[in-house]
């Protein structure tokens, strides 16, 4: 099985601060990897996918990048509404493993 | 619009057996990648199995042999059959959709393992 490592474990920023999560995957696993934010209490949602793509309605601060093993999800300038758990997933192969998540907190 | 709404859930002794489900509106099951997702109390999300639009599964090996994803495509529903059920089945289960990536995810249903 694929092993995601997410780093770090949780972040504290402060507003307008860019902030990068990143995600290295076990094996090659092209740019099958994909983002998806979880707020409180709430079902997770779909970030980026593809590595870059942003879903639709996705505000264009958060960005992807990475491709191989090496992957980044940045905010360009965090807001408070960004406040959430953020997974990466690999969809390059069964089972489509999850990384074990950053929790990003306002400082 | 896309909607998911499971249901099933609840407090199961160890060893016990519970069917969720999970009913789909504005998407055809049958044509559609599936896929459960758990999250355990206080944890981060766990893949758990999915099924391929021509109906081939599969399964995270922490359930392998014990659970079986399921579709009824008369009623547009998906099953999850969750067969001798430990205390680290303890989550809550989600239904999503998606083959490279889940877009479309329901809000759970909460599965308890306890005596």
């Amino acid at each position: 099985d694929i092993q995601m490592t997410q780093s770090p474990s949780s972040l504290s920023a402060s507003v307008g601060d860019r902030v990068t999560i990143t995600c290295r995957a076990s094996q090659n696993i092209g740019n099958f990897l994909n983002w998806y934010q979880q707020k409180p209490g709430k079902a997770p949602k779909l970030l980026i996918y593809s590595a870059s793509t942003l879903q639709t309605g996705v505000p264009s601060r958060f960005s992807g990048s990475g491709s191989g093993t090496d992957f980044a999800l940045t905010v360009a300038s965090l807001q408070r509404e960004d406040i959430a758990t953020y997974y990466c997933q690999q969809s390059h192969s069964t089972p489509r493993t999850f990384g074990q998540g950053t929790k990003m907190e306002i400082k | 619009e896309v909607q998911l709404v499971e249901s099933g859930g609840g407090l199961i002794q160890p060893g016990g057996s519970l069917r969720i489900s999970c009913a789909a509106s504005g998407l055809n099951v049958s044509s559609n990648y599936m896929t459960w997702v758990r999250q355990a109390p206080g944890r981060g999300l766990e893949w758990v199995s999915i099924i391929f639009s021509g109906g081939t599964t599969y399964y995270a090996d922490s359930v392998k042999g014990r659970f079986t994803f399921s579709r009824d495509t008369s009623k547009n529903t998906l099953y999850l059959q969750m067969n001798s059920l430990r205390a680290e089945d303890t989550a809550l289960y989600y239904c999503t959709r998606g083959r490279i990536y889940l877009d479309y995810w329901g809000q759970g249903t909460p599965v308890t393992v306890s005596s």
